[in-house]
């Protein structure tokens, strides 16, 4: 069965360090899409990302960059240079490219990153 | 604006009633997604549709309800079943069901039983 996993609850770093957010995820399908989404207090999820699995090249915007590994089932985000704007819960999800066309986003636990000024 | 709309922001339930969550979107999506948010525990799907008329249970759906008579709305219904409704409740579209899609999110309802 697919699934995600956060492990780091809860990170606090000071303003202007660089922090890397964790994602592991399990899947039997060889297609599959893999997704970062920002949690700001407001509660409305605004996407950040979206991967496919045949392409493991990694990808940089701005102080946000995301690291692909099909080999360790990973796809960890690193924010660098952080500010205090960055405070919120993130979460990574998956979805399934599934023959029959029923699809979903499974998602993980969150990680809560804390930027102190 | 396109978007999805969720309404109320913030809803009060007595126990032993039954609640509908509102769930509007226009961005002509054909897939819709109902998830419940809990401290630590991140989101879980209660629902899913594909398409009009048509809906699947998600991991958590015992004790809610869903419909999806339009393409622009699926409407989420608390029951009296579900033992504790309070939680964070988020609804989703993405394009016509497919993968490769990102998920655009509403900006929640929070239930409370009181």
């Amino acid at each position: 069965a697919q699934k995600v996993t956060q492990a780091q609850t809860e990170i606090s770093v000071v303003e202007k360090e660089d922090v890397t957010l964790d994602c592991v995820y399990e899947t039997r399908d060889t297609t599959y899409y893999l997704f970062w989404y920002k949690q700001p207090p407001s509660g409305e999820l605004v996407f950040l990302i979206r991967r496919n699995s045949f392409d493991e090249q990694n990808e940089i915007s701005g102080r946000y960059s995301w690291n692909f590994q099909k080999s360790t089932s990973s796809f960890n985000f690193t924010i660098t240079a952080s500010q205090v704007v960055d405070s919120a819960v993130y979460f990574c999800a998956l979805s399934e490219g599934r023959a029959s066309g029923t699809y979903k986003y499974i998602f993980g636990t969150g990680t809560r990153l804390k930027v102190l000024a | 604006d396109g978007g999805i709309t969720q309404s109320p922001k913030y809803l009060f339930r007595k126990e032993g009633q039954n609640v509908t969550l509102s769930c509007e979107q226009n961005l002509n999506h054909d897939a819709m997604y109902w998830y419940r948010q809990d401290p630590g525990q991140g989101l879980r799907l209660i629902y899913y549709s594909q398409i009009v008329n048509d809906f699947q249970k998600g991991d958590i759906a015992e004790g809610y309800s869903v419909s999806r008579e339009k393409k622009e709305s699926f409407p989420l219904t608390v029951t009296s079943a579900q033992k504790n409704p309070t939680a964070f409740y988020l609804c989703a579209s993405s394009m016509s069901g497919t993968a490769h899609t990102e998920a655009f999110f509403g900006q929640g309802t929070r239930l409370t039983v009181v």
